[in-house]
């Protein structure tokens, strides 16, 4: 069980936002950046948002992500057929001195 | 282009050993904190190690403390994975990944291999 909690599944038609929430504590969340990953079947998992809120070259404007506290949420507006994959949110924890991740969400796009 | 590249997966029996590699290239290597992450069949992703640019720092999950090692040698631009007392629930997908030297965050990395299979079976 992930100290970082995600719902498993979202959906969403084509064209429509959902928002993937990740729920942590003071010692991971509440007092470090979080980064988002996005899987596609089969693919090694790439670098969708950084320190919170930031988003790598090549990644749409359609991601957003934001933090609050020790929860922290992934944003995707516009929904698109190839954005069905698997989302992490990841997040240092500093009284267990690593890296977590969260159990991850399955996206459908329905 | 920047790319890492696993190697030395494999079936191996419950108690035996394996040790993995990354090959890097397309970026100064020396320069770059490194990490392995895995994730076993189905499942999530869970972070094993990483390592300090010049190998002085290092940090483990709990659950391959004393048993798994990782080093570098930036010579060869090469990470590696030493697996020892394996067991089953070390089944698992194993990814290098590197954490870029802008970032103060522990967690972002930004380059991914491809990823190397460890099976932990009789």
């Amino acid at each position: 069980q992930s100290v970082l909690t995600q719902p498993p599944s979202a959906s969403g038609t084509p064209g429509q936002r959902v928002t993937i929430s990740c729920s942590g504590s003071s010692s991971n969340i509440g007092s470090t950046s979080v980064n988002w990953f996005q899987q596609l079947p089969g693919m090694a998992p790439k670098l969708l948002i950084s320190t919170n809120d930031q988003r790598p070259s090549g990644v749409p404007d359609r991601f957003s992500g934001s933090k609050s506290g020790t929860s922290a949420s992934l944003a995707i507006g516009g929904l698109q057929s190839e954005d069905e994959a698997d989302y992490y949110c990841a997040a240092w924890d500093a009284s267990l001195n690593a890296v977590l991740f969260g159990g991850g969400t399955k996206l459908t796009i329905l | 282009e920047e790319q890492l590249v696993e190697s030395g997966g494999g079936l191996v029996q419950p108690g035996g050993s394996l040790r993995l590699s990354c090959a890097a290239s397309g970026f100064i290597f020396s320069n770059y904190w490194m990490t392995w992450v895995r994730q076993a069949p189905g499942k999530g992703l869970e972070w094993v190690a990483n390592i300090k640019q010049d190998g002085s720092d290092k940090y483990y999950v709990d659950s391959v403390k004393g048993r798994f090692t990782i080093s570098r040698d930036n010579a060869k631009n090469s990470l590696y994975l030493q697996m020892n007392s394996l067991r089953a629930e070390d089944t698992a997908v194993y990814y290098c990944a590197r954490r870029p030297d802008s970032t103060t965050s522990w967690s972002t990395f930004d380059v991914w291999g491809q990823g190397t299979m460890v099976t932990v079976s009789s």
